[in-house]
């Protein structure tokens, strides 16, 4: 079966740009996490959704960031504006339900804030 | 609160000899434990996991780990390393207020030919 997909697989921006992340994760997994991770770090959860609704944002910097999950299935993460701070690899994942029994990962988004 | 730490920064073994990645956790009842591996520029990738049985629960790539209840640890191992299993290592817990993955810091492992 096909994996979590994201892309762009890197970016480069200024801050005060804007950005945004899209991901596509495995057929029939409901439920879909955003997670920051910062070089050396491990993976903070940013944001969690049941099909196309958020369980979770608690973590989620809603002044700069947005994410949705429409139709339940592909997700989009935003920034604006970013900040040098924001400098990080953002993870996508799916489970087929939210009782974190094991999460898929895609390659993630290396994202660079000059 | 419940937590999950990783002792070592970093370990170094020769190929060929056992490797052991170190594990704690704390949590309120039963244990939900994971270990991912990440590989340079690559996401998590799912080692194995821990819910109930057998102490012993054996991955992907000839890793297992050993479940500890009495000194509440979860340590990966593997009996003879190989320099591809050089990679970043993550071991979780899950939040049982609300199923999320609880994180360690990571152990970063480096297999010497």
């Amino acid at each position: 079966e096909a994996g979590v997909a994201q892309s762009p697989r890197y970016k480069i921006i200024e801050k005060r740009q804007s950005v945004a992340f899209w991901c596509n994760p495995i057929s029939g997994h409901a439920t879909l996490y955003w997670y920051q991770q910062i070089l050396g770090q491990g993976p903070k959860l940013l944001i969690q959704f049941q099909n196309n609704g958020v369980v979770d944002d608690s973590q989620l910097p809603k002044d700069r960031f947005s994410a949705e999950r429409l139709k339940g299935v592909d997700s989009t993460l935003k920034i604006q504006p970013a900040k040098l701070e924001d400098s990080a690899v953002y993870l996508c994942a799916s489970s087929l339900v939210g009782t974190a029994i094991e999460q898929y990962f895609g390659p993630g988004t290396r994202l660079t804030v000059t | 609160a419940q937590s999950v730490a990783q002792p070592e920064d970093q370990v170094n073994v020769a190929e060929g000899n056992p490797l052991t990645v170190k594990c704690t956790y704390s949590v309120s009842g039963n244990p939900y434990l994971f270990w991912y591996v990440q590989y340079p520029n690559r996401g998590l990738q799912f080692l194995l996991k821990y819910i109930t049985g057998d102490n012993l629960v054996k991955g992907s790539y000839g890793f297992e780990a050993e479940f500890n209840k009495s000194q509440t640890s979860f340590h990966l191992k593997k009996p003879s390393a190989l320099v591809s299993d050089s990679a970043l290592y993550f071991c979780a817990v899950r939040d049982d207020s609300n199923y999320q993955l609880i994180w360690g810091a990571g152990t970063k492992l480096i297999i010497k030919p």
